[in-house]
């Protein structure tokens, strides 16, 4: 089975531009979780979705947004953009985080996408 | 504060040597802990957990973690270490009741030295 995967690999954008990343989760996983990894730090959470509800927001900004799709897919996107923006965003399927409750549910990653903004 | 530490930015290891890579953390409660795995231009690949029992957990590619509760610590092994064991390793935590947010420590460089 395919696992996560991201598009595009690579994005290049200037300051106050908008972005939009892509990801598929694995064939029957209905979450999707998104993270910021900035250069030698580890991710950092900014989204979780299932079945199309936001369930999980961590601490960004107001230009961060989210939605997933029917198909369990998702977008990000990030509004006015920032150089401080420029990062490894990482996208994360599993099967059902059983929202409210503590879950066992393993997140799986996607290779992510490297965005760089000048 | 919610918080995951990895003290060492870097461990050196001989191959065949074994090795550890430390984790402890500050959070309430009893957390699930987990390893994730960075290699160069790659995404996190998932090791382990420890959800609840057996205080070591055994993962994949011959790594195993040991919990210890009363020092909150999740630290990672193997008794053997492998060049193409070299990578980014991630300790990561998520507390009970959180069905999304999961913390992750600075991680930790491994240097495999044939």
């Amino acid at each position: 089975d395919a696992g996560v995967t991201q598009s595009p690999t690579h994005l290049i954008k200037t300051r106050g531009q908008q972005v939009t990343l892509r990801c598929s989760p694995i064939s029957g996983h209905k979450s999707v979780s998104w993270y910021q990894q900035v250069l030698g730090q580890g991710p950092q959470f900014i989204f979780q979705y299932y079945e199309k509800e936001e369930r999980g927001r961590g601490n960004f900004p107001d230009r961060f947004s989210a939605r997933q799709f029917p198909n369990y897919s998702s977008e990000l996107n990030v509004n006015a953009l920032l150089l401080g923006d420029s990062a490894l965003y990482l996208c994360a399927s599993s099967l059902n985080p059983a929202a409210g409750q503590g879950s066992t549910d393993t997140q799986y990653f996607g290779p992510g996408t490297r965005l760089t903004v000048l | 504060a919610q918080s995951v530490a990895q003290p060492e930015d870097q461990v050196n290891v001989a191959e065949g040597n074994p090795l550890t890579v430390k984790c402890t953390y500050s959070v309430s409660g009893n957390p699930y802990l987990f390893w994730y795995v960075q290699y160069p231009n790659r995404g996190l690949q998932f090791l382990l957990k420890y959800i609840t029992g057996d205080n070591l957990v055994k993962g994949s590619y011959g790594f195993e973690a040991e919990f210890n509760k009363s020092q909150t610590s999740f630290h990672l092994k193997k008794p053997s270490a492998l060049v193409s064991d070299s990578a980014l390793y991630f300790c990561a935590v998520r507390p009970r009741g959180s069905a999304s947010k999961i913390i992750f420590g600075s991680g930790t460089r491994l240097s495999i030295r044939p």
